[in-house]
């Protein structure tokens, strides 16, 4: 049961570089969403897709650009790393189908800016 | 958006029960309640949710009040894994979540 798969699982990247957060799911799911969480703090919402060739900007989406070529993949990039973008990724996916489903969560990405 | 408003620490013998509560005053009629818990700053897993009635499965049970104003999830038999971040959820009608800060919950041998 892999569920939802982030790679990688730590990265420290220098200013102004860029990069690309991996998140896959083998669940089917429609929906996929992108999160960051600062420390001793919640999950903020950055995008979101709800299904293939769609996505919408959540809470934070400011310095990131995601894209959603198949149901299973949603990757997050960050163009020009910033001090501020130090944080831990979280990516998670949802069904589409009936009552409001449960998120299932990746494991992280902990990402450090210096 | 309806928001939550949860104590931000609480402690438990293992072996009792576990009683965390939510306050949710300006949820609307067809949101549902979410629990998650984080541990050791892994991801959210999902524990519980409910609309209006109580909820119960393998890992918790979920009361919510009949004004659905406040719910409290239990943990019957707390043991030292249950140790995490719970966080209580109503999101709004676009499926997103708003994460508070949640309720610390350390169980104690």
């Amino acid at each position: 049961n892999a569920g939802v798969t982030q790679t990688p699982k730590f990265r420290i990247l220098k200013i102004g570089q860029s990069m690309t957060l991996q998140c896959t799911q083998d669940m089917n799911h429609n929906y996929m969403y992108w999160y960051r969480q600062d420390p001793g703090m919640g999950l903020k919402l950055i995008y979101y897709s709800v299904g293939a060739g769609i996505t919408d900007k959540g809470e934070v989406p400011n310095g990131y650009n995601v894209s959603r070529s198949t149901t299973e993949d949603f990757p997050l990039r960050l163009e020009l790393a910033a001090p501020s973008q130090t944080s831990v990724y979280f990516c998670a996916s949802s069904h589409s189908a009936g009552a409001r489903q449960p998120q299932h969560f990746g494991d992280g990405t902990r990402l450090s800016i210096l | 958006d309806a928001k939550t408003t949860q104590p931000t620490s609480m402690d438990c013998a293992e072996g009792r029960a576990a009683n965390l509560p939510c306050n949710h005053s300006t949820i609307s009629g067809n949101e549902y309640v979410y629990w998650y818990r984080q541990i050791h700053s892994q991801g959210p897993q999902y524990i519980i949710h409910g609309l209006k009635n109580n909820e119960t499965n393998e890992m918790a049970s979920l009361i919510i009040t009949e004004d659905r104003k406040s719910s409290t999830l239990i943990l019957p038999h707390a043991t030292l894994r249950d140790t995490a971040v719970y966080y209580c959820i109503a999101p709004g009608e676009d499926r997103k979540l708003i994460w508070g800060l949640g309720t610390s919950l350390g169980v104690n041998p």
